[in-house]
């Protein structure tokens, strides 16, 4: 059975790049959201999707980064001009639908380190 | 402003012995808490949680405890198994607000055969 997957699992770039980062959730569900993790840190809401359209977008930091679905499964998200501060783990989950109390299941995460 | 924290960056435990996991939130319209479980090079996985009308949820070794009252909630492990070694991270979510999860700042736990 497959699980939450995410691409590149490791993905270094230099500060001022673009950079696309890929998640696959669990077939079948509806609700996908991102999650940035950094050093010491736990998990921190990025953004939220039920089917194609972000529910909740509030986690986004700054305008550089931008995240799509366009056909309600795979999700990319997108970071622009790139900078150190960027650098975490991204990780990606997905649930059922978008019921509260619904368990996300998580992907294993992209490292993304930015020079 | 961090809503849920978890104070013990990490915790060792002999095999066999319980361990107890502590956290604390600051926004009372968390109604609904969950643990999970992360090894190195994984995702976080689900645990256990509990809802606010509950204060105690037990699933096998693992049971967690919440405290509305204090705004602490705790998971105990028993008995421990050197399985168990990894980081654990509380987690809590508002019915009425949005989907996503407020997460501690995790306790790395080390089960000592």
């Amino acid at each position: 059975g497959a699980g939450v997957s995410q691409t590149p699992s490791n993905k270094v770039t230099e500060k001022g790049k673009y950079v696309e980062l890929r998640c696959d959730p669990i077939s079948g569900h509806t609700a996908l959201y991102w999650y940035r993790q950094s050093l010491g840190q736990g998990p921190e809401f990025l953004i939220y999707f039920q089917g194609t359209g972000a529910a909740d977008d509030s986690g986004l930091p700054n305008d550089r980064f931008f995240a799509v679905r366009p056909e309600g499964s795979v999700s990319t998200l997108k970071i622009q001009r790139t900078e150190r501060g960027d650098s975490a783990v991204y990780l990606c989950a997905s649930s059922l639908d978008g019921g509260t109390h619904n368990e996300q299941f998580f992907g294993p995460g992209t490292r993304l380190t930015v020079l | 402003d961090q809503q849920v924290k978890q104070n013990s960056p990490s915790l060792s435990v002999q095999e066999g012995r319980i361990s107890i996991l502590n956290c604390d939130y600051t926004n009372s319209m968390f109604d609904y808490f969950l643990w999970y479980k992360k090894y190195p090079a994984e995702g976080p996985t689900f645990l256990i949680s509990i809802s606010s009308i509950k204060d105690k949820n037990e699933d096998g070794r693992f049971t967690v405890f919440l405290n509305k009252s204090a705004k602490h909630l705790s998971l105990h492990i028993v008995p421990s198994q050197p399985g168990d070694s990894a980081v654990y991270f509380c987690a809590a979510s508002a019915l009425s607000g949005a989907n996503n999860l407020f997460f501690g700042t995790g306790t790395r736990l080390t089960v000592i055969p």
